[in-house]
């Protein structure tokens, strides 16, 4: 079964500057989907960036950016110019490619992020 | 479009009741979810759908019960609430297991 591990239950960082959330998983898959969530306190998931595994380009959304490692089984989020906004829980999802049950989301446990001003 | 809806937003239960979240989404999408999330255990999958008429169930099924008679609804039930069920409950849906699933706002349930 796959897992999702998310090492960092709590960052901060100072607004304007960068930071990296990190995300490690496990499967022997070798096509499925990462994705990050954020969740502010009005506890609205909300889909953030999303990778593909067959894809060697680094998804990128505006200032939020992946380094996705596949050999390594490492998909991690960096946040560019943190922004009062950003600060919220956010989740690593992984989802295989086969149908069925492997079709949900397999959620990590999070990491709380805090930006101070 | 609304997106995936649900009701109520809050809700207190005594032990023993029954009660039922309701989950609605006008995309279209085939799959749909109910994940539960406690803290410190991100969400866990209750059920899934993968299209009216089907359903299976996920990690954490013990107490709950689905069914999906159209593509737009997918009701949970609590059939006899307990203290464990505490709990913020999340609908999702996509169109496939290849796109990204769409949250609901949530309901916060309270078993006393």
């Amino acid at each position: 079964a796959q897992t999702v591990t998310q090492s960092q239950p709590e960052m901060s960082v100072q607004e304007a500057e960068t930071v990296t959330l990190s995300c490690t998983y496990d499967t022997s898959e070798s096509d499925y989907y990462l994705f990050w969530y954020k969740q502010p306190p009005s506890r609205q998931m909300i889909l953030v960036i999303r990778q593909e595994a067959y894809k060697q380009q680094n998804a990128t959304e505006n200032r939020f950016s992946v380094n996705f490692q596949k050999a390594a089984k490492s998909f991690s989020l960096k946040i560019s110019d943190s922004q009062l906004g950003d600060a919220a829980m956010y989740f690593c999802a992984y989802r295989s490619e086969d149908g069925g049950s492997q079709g949900n989301l397999i959620f990590g446990k999070g990491t709380k992020l805090s930006v101070k001003p | 479009n609304a997106g995936v809806t649900q009701t109520p937003k809050f809700q207190v239960l005594k032990t023993g009741q029954s009660m039922t979240l309701q989950c609605a989404q006008d995309m279209n999408h085939e799959y749909m979810s109910w994940y539960r999330q406690d803290p410190g255990m991100g969400l866990r999958l209750i059920h899934y759908s993968v299209g009216a008429g089907i359903t299976d169930q996920g990690e954490v099924p013990n107490g709950y019960n689905v069914s999906r008679s159209t593509t737009e609804d997918f009701p949970l039930r609590l059939l006899s609430a307990a203290p464990s069920q505490t709990s913020v409950y999340f609908c999702a849906s996509s169109r496939t297991e290849a796109y990204e699933q769409y949250f609901g706002p949530g309901t916060r349930l309270t078993v006393t």
